[in-house]
């Protein structure tokens, strides 16, 4: 069965970095490009960005342009979202979302990890 | 970007009663647009995606309509377990702009 298991809660200063990775099993990893959502408390769903974990390739919402990178390890099966320059409204629930279509992005998420939640404070 | 807009923020409603939430583009996404339910302390779990295709194990209560700008999700009847928090999303190809819109909040009445 397909599993998405991200990786556990950090608490960072405002202006640090936090990466954020995604190890998927149940099902051929490069197939399937992967999508970053996150939820700030008590608000919305908001979409970061894209990765293909066949050749890497991504696409980033424009409000994280410059701030975000999406990377992969075709050899663990892992995704990673590295967020840099973190604020106080960066504070949020990410999550990792497979796509539903094979070898293309249909654009939803059709499988979800289980979130992990990014806490920014001095 | 395409802002999508949801209708109403909260909808209350019995057991057993058909509940119809909205959702609004501000330009046409075609037939791209997907709706999620998400309860709380949970991941978004996708219900619906093509305006109308049910997802993989979605109960047939659970119906998807519309296109180009105004799209309609229909639970026929409710059920304990759906009451929750729905979300619209659109997605257009590559690359990806894909947006939220801010929820619908299904209480029990």
């Amino acid at each position: 069965q397909v599993q998405l298991v991200q990786s556990g809660a950090e608490v960072k200063k405002p202006g640090a970095s936090v990466k954020v990775s995604c190890k998927a099993s149940g099902y051929t990893f490069t197939s399937y490009y992967m999508h970053w959502v996150r939820q700030a408390p008590g608000q919305g769903l908001e979409w970061m960005g894209i990765i293909n974990p066949s050749g890497g390739s991504t696409s980033y919402a424009q409000k994280f342009q410059g701030r975000v990178t999406m990377t992969r390890d075709t050899s663990t099966s892992t995704v990673y979202m590295e967020l840099s320059s973190l604020r106080s409204e960066d504070t949020a629930v990410y999550y990792c979302a497979r796509d539903g279509e094979a070898y293309s992005s249909r654009g939803t998420g059709d499988y979800w990890g289980q979130g992990t939640l990014v806490t920014v404070s001095s | 970007e395409i802002v999508m807009t949801q209708s109403p923020a909260t909808l209350s409603v019995s057991p057993g009663e058909r509940a119809t939430l909205s959702c609004r583009a501000s330009q046409s996404v075609s037939s791209n647009l997907a709706w999620y339910q998400q309860k709380p302390g949970q991941a978004p779990r996708l219900l619906i995606y093509g305006a109308s295709t049910r997802a993989t194990g979605i109960p047939a209560r659970f119906s998807g309509s519309g296109s180009g700008t105004e799209f309609t999700l229909t639970i026929s009847s409710l059920q304990s377990e759906d009451f929750a928090v729905y979300y619209c999303q659109q997605y257009n190809n590559w690359p990806p702009s894909i947006t939220f819109g801010q929820g619908t909040r299904l209480e029990i009445k």
